[in-house]
């Protein structure tokens, strides 16, 4: 059974670009987070999607957005990226949403550099 | 608001040896808390998630309990191998939201020395 796939797995762009990046969920999954971490702020939470629909969202800008599609695959989208943005950006999956859906799956994460 | 602390930040120990690593959390109405590997520049891999109406969860060489009273967990690994060298971390759900929405601690980094 594959496991969280996410893409890409290194990018680096220059600050006013804008990325984005994907994440496939393991296969039956319909919940997908995404976290930010860098080595000051350790992990922090981004959004959290289920049925197409953001369920709860992080401390992060506007510049931050995400979407899931109906297959359960999910894209976050950065705009104008400044340094402060530069992380590894950590897309997770579960079976389904609230607090009796079992353990949190992660994938290998996005290293996104911004110059 | 709940905030989750690991202490150590760093741990050297000799192959062999038993540890325990410690995880607080601040509030103590939590529904389930979970454990996690990290290597270097790697994603996180779940290692153990208790429920709030359990104390302990064991997983091989790795046992981890819960005191949800004192808002403490701790992590055993029995005979440390070099390969468990990695940053281990442990999460809770946020008050309110889901199993998607998890505060973390900034984990405890375990060296293991052959």
């Amino acid at each position: 059974k594959a496991g969280v796939t996410q893409t890409p797995r290194y990018l680096i762009k220059t600050r006013g670009q804008q990325v984005t990046l994907s994440c496939s969920p393991i296969s039956g999954h319909r919940s997908v987070s995404w976290y930010q971490q860098t080595p000051g702020q350790g992990l922090q939470f981004l959004f959290e999607y289920f049925s197409e629909t953001q369920r709860n969202k992080g401390n992060f800008p506007g510049r931050f957005s995400g979407r899931q599609f109906s297959n359960s695959r999910s894209e976050m989208n950065v705009s104008t990226l400044e340094l402060g943005d530069s992380a590894l950006y950590l897309c997770a999956s579960s079976l389904s949403i609230g607090h009796d859906t079992g353990e949190l799956f992660f994938g290998e994460g996005s290293r996104l550099t911004v110059l | 608001k709940q905030e989750v602390t690991q202490i150590p930040a760093a741990l050297s120990v000799p192959e062999g040896e038993n540890l325990v690593l410690n995880c607080s959390f601040t509030d103590s109405a939590i529904y389930n808390l979970q454990w996690f590997r990290q290597d270097p520049g790697k994603g996180l891999t779940s290692l153990l998630l208790i429920q709030s109406s359990q104390r302990e969860q064991t997983s091989g060489r790795l046992n981890a309990s819960l005191d949800k009273s004192s808002g403490r967990s701790t992590l055993y690994i029995a005979a440390s191998q070099p390969g468990d060298s990695a940053t281990y971390l442990c999460a809770v759900p946020n008050y309110g939201g889901s199993q998607g929405n998890l505060i973390f601690g900034k984990g405890t980094k375990l060296s293991v020395k052959p």
